[in-house]
């Protein structure tokens, strides 16, 4: 299974971007990547997804290197509430439903 | 489109006790899966059903059990509940269970205090 790295934390100031790195360098040809964030004990939020090429939603864009070895979550302009847990997963893609999830990078967001 | 229903949201058990945990998938939604997520472990895969059949289990003891009815609501039982087993209880709904492009949308969780 491929496994993902993130740093344990991260700070940003309120209205400028939030770049989340994540490196996936075992990823095979056929799996995605996905993000998810959890504010503080609610169920995580599903935020974007990719295979290879470039995604944006009204939440945030994914860039994924060509090589896929890595990825960076852009949260455009980030405010208090986006402060959470956020979990890069790479998914497996026999396992179905199963998502595995590490530690996440725990995003605070300064005034 | 009403997300992921979780019930209760809170619950207070003893040792030895059992329990059952509701979760009401997205309208339309026929895959759910259940996750425990504990400080010490982090989230964790607990199963998945799909069609009212277990597809997928993650590396539980027996005592964790679950089923899925026709409408796709399923439930969680653990029995003979253990001091460990205090965590945040999350169920997680999709379209269908096609592999890995379908997405996963999460409830509130039910937190299970074992005493």
């Amino acid at each position: 299974d491929a496994k993902t790295t993130q740093p344990p934390s991260m700070d940003c100031a309120e209205g400028r971007a939030a770049n989340l790195p994540c490196n996936h360098s075992t990823i095979s040809g056929n799996e995605y990547v996905y993000w998810y964030r959890q504010i503080h004990s609610q169920g995580p939020q599903y935020i974007i997804h990719g295979l290879k090429n470039n995604e944006t939603n009204e939440m945030a864009s994914l860039i994924i290197t060509e090589d896929r070895k890595s990825s960076t979550l852009i949260l455009p302009h980030a405010t208090l509430r986006d402060t959470a847990v956020y979990y890069c997963i790479v998914r497996v893609y026999n396992q179905g439903g199963k998502l595995i999830f590490g530690q996440g990078t725990e995003l605070s967001v300064k005034p | 489109k009403a997300g992921v229903t979780q019930t209760p949201r809170y619950l207070i058990k003893t040792r030895g006790q059992q329990v059952t945990l509701s979760c009401s998938p997205i309208s339309g939604h026929r895959s759910v899966s259940w996750y425990q997520q504990t400080p010490g472990q982090g989230l964790q895969f607990l199963f998945e059903y799909f069609s009212e059949t277990q597809r997928n289990k993650g590396n539980f003891p027996g005592r964790f059990s679950g089923r899925q009815f026709s409408n796709s609501r399923s439930e969680m039982n653990v029995s003979t509940l253990e001091l460990g087993d205090s965590a945040l209880y999350l169920c997680a709904s999709s379209l269908f269970s096609s592999g890995f492009q379908e997405t996963q949308y999460f409830g509130p969780g039910t937190r299970l205090l074992v005493l």
